[in-house]
């Protein structure tokens, strides 16, 4: 399909393992978001990718909390030393748009499906 | 902190019945907008509204931006079963910033 995909879409991890989480966003979007979603909650930004530009990380919770998109298409989320309450949906969403920060939100974005993680 | 609350948080209701959801906050936002999320996948734009006052209609559901810019309310009307789902509102700001969701259950 022509829709943003991820994967895993599960997966299971022990306290203290390194995780890496793939998006595809669909060909030719600019933008690249990634969210995390605790179960019962709203979504919460982590961080904007421009391209291959990282311009915004303010949402990463923790140093260990790393994301990268080296060519500009796809971009990974990596976790280093999972801790419990890293146990979420991570979400990533593409747009083709490049808004200015304040009109972000006006610009389409396209969710995938998500990656549970489950930190035992 | 911007903040977005929605109300209810949990809603259950037979086929054929009409409901609606609020958003609000204590800030203004320059656009808001409406997504709907089914178990296991991302949520899905239903609109954008960003004009203070503005009214979108999408079928049965009814969109209303407040004059203030500070909420917003979606109105279902005749619910139906493949209405069920999460529903989430998130306010234009430079942090993207989304409600926690009403989880709406439609029974037939």
């Amino acid at each position: 399909g022509a829709g943003v995909s991820q994967s895993p879409r599960y997966k299971v991890a022990k306290r203290g393992q390194d995780v890496a989480l793939r998006c595809d966003p669909i060909s030719g979007h600019v933008s690249l978001f990634w969210y995390q979603q605790a179960l019962g909650q709203g979504p919460e930004f982590l961080t904007y990718f421009q391209n291959e530009a990282q311009l915004d990380k303010s949402g990463l919770p923790s140093d260990r909390f790393f994301a990268e998109r080296p060519e500009g298409s796809v971009s990974t989320l990596k976790i280093q030393r999972t801790q419990q309450e890293d146990s979420a949906v991570y979400l990533c969403a593409s747009s083709y748009s490049v808004p200015r920060i304040r009109d972000r939100v006006r610009y389409e974005q396209y969710f995938g499906p998500g990656t549970r993680l489950t930190v035992t | 902190t911007q903040l977005l609350e929605q109300s209810p948080q949990f809603l259950s209701i037979q086929e054929g019945e009409n409901l609606t959801v609020y958003c609000n906050s204590s800030s203004v936002f320059s656009s808001l907008q409406w997504y709907r999320q089914e178990p296991g996948e991302g949520p899905v734009l239903l609109v954008t509204v960003v004009t203070g006052g503005e009214v979108k209609k999408l079928k049965r559901l009814t969109f209303q931006f407040g004059d203030a810019r500070k909420d917003s309310s979606l109105h279902i009307t005749a619910a139906q079963t493949g209405d069920t789902g999460l529903y989430l509102c998130r306010g234009g700001s430079e942090k993207l910033v989304f409600g926690k969701g009403m989880k709406l259950t439609v029974n037939p």
